[in-house]
């Protein structure tokens, strides 16, 4: 059980355009969901908490109109990247978790190179 | 910021050897301690958790100590294999609700199990 499904595993873009990337709880319902960001060798960096139903929470200094969140059923969270640019080349990562403040799970991840 | 402190950044450990790796915290109002293991490109899993209520949990060949007025967990991997090999990360969090449920993340621990 708790199982997390990310979609595609992995994306190359041109730059300037727009990357959805999605994320889904297979076997429960998911009320928070959290969507992480990670450098080669280095942790993961929270970027946004997003509860069903409402306006993502993002953390300082991440570009809320850049990274839009959707989480728009108890299964179901996007993280589109508009106008990505090679900086934002990264492994993004979600997970969820069925109530808040319990045990997170995570999705395998999504790698998004832009060119 | 809230901080977890991880070490070593990496351990080298020969096959059916016991590798300890080390968190220590600052927050006391965390009480929800996971440990995750990430291969390279994957998602991190969760391993095992604990909370401040116990001083030891055990799963199998993976063991959290954990001591509260040192504020400080620890994973223990007995008879450690050469499929143990990824990064491992410690977590906490305050698990009562607000912002309290997100995850702080200590910075890894990249454990290479030699055969």
């Amino acid at each position: 059980g708790a199982v997390v499904s990310q979609h595609p595993s992995w994306v190359i873009c041109k730059s300037g355009t727009s990357v959805k990337i999605e994320c889904r709880s297979l076997d429960f319902q998911a009320t928070t969901m959290f969507w992480y960001r990670q450098f080669p060798k280095q942790s993961l960096m929270l970027m946004a908490t997003s509860n069903e139903g409402s306006k993502a929470t993002y953390e300082q200094g991440v570009e809320k109109d850049k990274f839009l969140i959707n989480h728009a059923s108890l299964t179901l969270s996007t993280l589109t990247v508009t106008s990505a640019h090679p900086e934002d080349s990264s492994f993004y990562i979600c997970s969820a978790s069925p109530r808040a403040g319990e045990t997170q799970y995570f999705g395998p991840g999504t790698r998004l190179l832009v060119l | 910021q809230q901080q977890v402190k991880q070490s070593p950044q990496s351990l080298i450990v020969q096959k059916g050897g016991i590798s300890i790796i080390n968190c220590a915290y600052e927050n006391t109002a965390f009480d929800y301690f996971p440990w995750y293991q990430q291969f390279p490109g994957k998602g991190p899993a969760l391993l095992i958790a604990i909370r401040p209520d116990v001083s030891e949990k055990k799963e199998g060949r993976f063991t959290i100590s954990f001591n509260k007025s040192a504020k400080q967990f620890s994973l223990h991997i007995m008879d450690s294999q050469p499929g143990d090999s990824a990064t491992y990360f410690c977590a906490a969090s305050g698990g009562s609700g607000g912002s309290n449920y997100k995850l702080t993340f200590g910075k890894g621990t990249l454990l290479t199990v030699n055969p």
